[in-house]
């Protein structure tokens, strides 16, 4: 149990273009959601958290009109990279949380050209 | 939160233990100590938590020190699979499932056959 989903696992786009990645709970509801992004040889940093049927909550540094999350249902939320540039470049991770646990998504391997 | 130190790599051999050491001499309380691992471009996954006494499961053991201020990870016969980057983290455990995670540096533990 407890599994979470993201897709796609790997994404080439070209610069200035919008990416969306999705991340599901498959066998529960999370009314939590949260995004973290990991750049090579580095730990894992929180974006934001996203709660079901609101505004996501960002980290301070990260620009929410860039990084738009939406988190329509209990299983679903989604992070847009709007006009995506090389630095964006990076390993992007969800996770979410049900009964004060966090499950993890295997991760999106975004490449910027 | 309170923070966390690990040594930055370890080996060891296979089919021996592994003990992975974490300092936390700031530890309030009521936070618990969580173990989660990293294998290469995934998704961190969940080992093991505890909040004073020591914890086994089927992965591995939780050793807390009596004044809580360090915890080893034990696993007892380590694998070439469990390469990967150990992460020590301590939190609270809320009420509800709005709560961060704060990703260290971890620890990179190189299994050798």
């Amino acid at each position: 149990g407890a599994v979470v989903s993201q897709h796609p696992s790997r994404v080439i786009c070209k610069s200035g273009t919008s990416v969306k990645i999705e991340c599901r709970s498959l066998d529960f509801q999370a009314t939590t959601m949260f995004w973290y992004r990991q750049f090579p040889k580095q730990s894992l940093m929180l974006m934001a958290t996203s709660n079901e049927g609101s505004k996501a909550t960002y980290e301070q540094g990260v620009e929410k009109d860039k990084f738009l999350i939406n988190h329509a249902s209990l299983t679903l939320s989604t992070l847009t990279v709007t006009s995506a540039h090389p630095e964006d470049s990076s390993f992007y991770i969800c996770s979410a949380s049900v009964e004060d646990e966090q499950y993890f998504g295997p991760g999106t391997r975004l490449t910027v050209t | 939160d309170a923070k966390t130190t690990q040594p930055p790599s370890m080996d060891c051999a296979e089919g021996r233990a592994a003990n992975l050491p974490c300092n936390h001499s700031t530890i309030s309380g009521n936070e618990y100590v969580y173990w989660y691992r990293q294998i290469h471009s995934q998704g961190p996954q969940y080992i093991i938590h505890g909040l004073k006494n020591n914890e086994t499961n089927e992965m591995a053991s939780l050793i807390i020190t009596e004044d809580r201020k360090s915890s080893t990870l034990i696993l007892p016969h380590a694998t070439l699979r469990d390469t990967a980057v150990y992460y020590c983290i301590v939190r609270f455990l809320s009420g509800g499932s709005n709560y961060k995670l704060t990703f260290g540096k971890g620890t990179l533990l190189t299994v050798n056959p």
